[in-house]
């Protein structure tokens, strides 16, 4: 069955950039009408959706966030990417890879927790 | 933007039947799905398409949705579906969820 499993550094700086990867294990990314999401999650406080990309490279993101982020994919690697640009404290959260259909997210990763700190 | 609203919490006796809301405008020409988060977990989908499903979820867990509002019903709730829940929708290719609503079951 597919997993998700979220890497990256757990420490960002303010204003430096966050970079987080999803491997997708159990299944090629590039099969299926899948999309490929981030969610994050502050403590105590609810979900928030940052953006998706499909095995073509086409994206949707959160108007909030779009600014600052960029999602990719590698489909060689079987990965895709976040990057959050000029971060803040207000962007610790716990940050989450999805695979979703056209209409909810069906696997989620297990998180990692990003703090923005100096 | 489009937005979905639920209650905080909610709380209901063992055995009972449990109902959690989620209101947007005209959220019944949408599809709403509903995501359990345990303490220290990752949201686990638990219907999708209003009123499906996942295999693996129980049957007491269901969906509907209609007008403005879809709900949220778990039938003999149980010790264990003692959680914050999320709904969550799509509008103009962007996911929007809920505030979420604890579920606490005493």
């Amino acid at each position: 069955q597919v997993q998700l499993q979220e890497s990256g550094p757990g420490l960002v700086k303010p204003s430096q950039t966050l970079s987080l990867t999803c491997t997708v294990s159990g299944g090629s990314i590039s099969s299926g009408s899948y999309y490929w999401s981030w969610i994050r999650q502050p403590a105590g406080k609810g979900l928030e959706w940052i953006g998706r990309i499909y095995a073509s490279g086409s994206t949707n993101y959160n108007p909030s966030l779009k600014s600052r982020v960029t999602i990719s994919v590698d489909t060689s690697k079987n990965q895709f990417s976040l990057k959050l640009s000029s971060v803040t404290a207000a962007d610790t959260a716990v940050y989450y890879c999805t695979r979703a259909t056209e209409l909810e997210l069906d696997i989620w990763g297990q998180g990692t927790m990003v703090t923005v700190s100096s | 933007s489009y937005e979905l609203t639920q209650p905080p919490s909610v709380s209901v006796s063992p055995g009972q039947t449990a109902s959690i809301t989620c209101s947007g405008h005209k959220l019944g020409d949408k599809y709403a799905s509903w995501y359990q988060q345990k303490p220290g977990q990752s949201p686990v989908l638990v219907i999708y398409q209003d009123t499906k499903r996942p295999s693996g979820i129980p049957e007491r867990f269901s969906g509907s949705n209609s007008g403005n509002t879809a709900t949220l019903t778990i039938s003999g709730t149980q010790a264990m579906d003692e959680a914050d829940y999320y709904c969550q929708a799509w509008d103009s290719s962007t996911v929007v969820f809920g505030g979420g609503a604890k579920l606490t079951v005493l």
